[in-house]
């Protein structure tokens, strides 16, 4: 069981927006930043968003990123079907002393 | 523009080491400080991250793989290799390298990845 919670799957149809949330606690999301992948079978994960909120170059501005307390959130604006892939989110954790994911969640874009 | 590729044995015994490698190119990889770093994804699994290696040499460790892990790095040949020993059914995973910025430990990021390598361990 992932220490970093997120719901297993998530829908939406073409143009509307997404929410994914991620649940953690003070010795993770509460203390520190958080970091969203996009993971596709055979392709090379993609980062997203780092530091809650940052994009890197050449990440769409349909992709953004905020946290609150010990729960972080990554909103998909304007879907498409290219979005269709799992995500996860990633941080440090004070208690295992490491990087920690959580267990992702596919979209599905209907 | 830098990109990372795995390479590995594809199928080990239980008990085996496992050993990979993954090839740097478009970027040096000393010319900036980064680490270089080693995730794996179990078949229905979250992410896990295992290790990783700074550019000058220095390791720092998932704490569950403290013992059985160990990283190399070979810059002029533009590598760096994971070795895991005692593999079980458990350490059946896709295996992925990485890259993150030499930040603080707790402000870590994976900015750069690796398509993946299946590993399967079977007897």
């Amino acid at each position: 069981q992932s220490v970093l919670t997120q719901p297993p799957s998530a829908s939406g149809t073409p143009g509307q927006r997404v929410t994914i949330s991620c649940s953690g606690s003070s010795s993770n999301i509460g203390s520190y930043s958080v970091n969203w992948y996009q993971v596709l079978p055979g392709t090379a994960p993609k980062l997203l968003i780092y530091k809650n909120s940052v994009r890197p170059s050449g990440v769409p501005d349909r992709f953004s990123g905020s946290k609150s307390g010990t729960s972080a959130s990554l909103a998909i604006s304007g879907l498409q079907s290219e979005d269709e892939a799992d995500y996860h989110c990633a941080g440090w954790d004070d208690t295992r002393k490491s990087v920690i994911f959580g267990a992702g969640t596919k979209l599905t874009v209907l | 523009q830098v990109q990372l590729q795995e390479s590995g044995p594809g199928l080990l015994k239980p008990s085996e080491t496992l050993s990979l490698t993954c090839t740097v190119s478009g970027a040096s990889m000393t010319a900036t400080p980064y680490y270089w770093g080693w995730i794996r994804q179990a078949p229905g699994k979250g992410l896990e991250w295992i290790a990783s290696i700074y550019y000058r040499g220095g390791t720092h460790h998932n704490p569950s793989f403290e013992r059985r892990a160990a990283l190399s790095m070979d810059t002029f040949n533009h590598f760096f290799s994971l070795r895991l020993t005692s593999v079980t059914a458990a350490d059946t995973a896709v295996y992925f390298c990485a890259r993150h910025p030499a930040t603080v430990l707790t402000d870590w990021y994976f900015d750069v990845w690796g398509r993946g390598t299946l590993v399967s361990v079977s007897s």
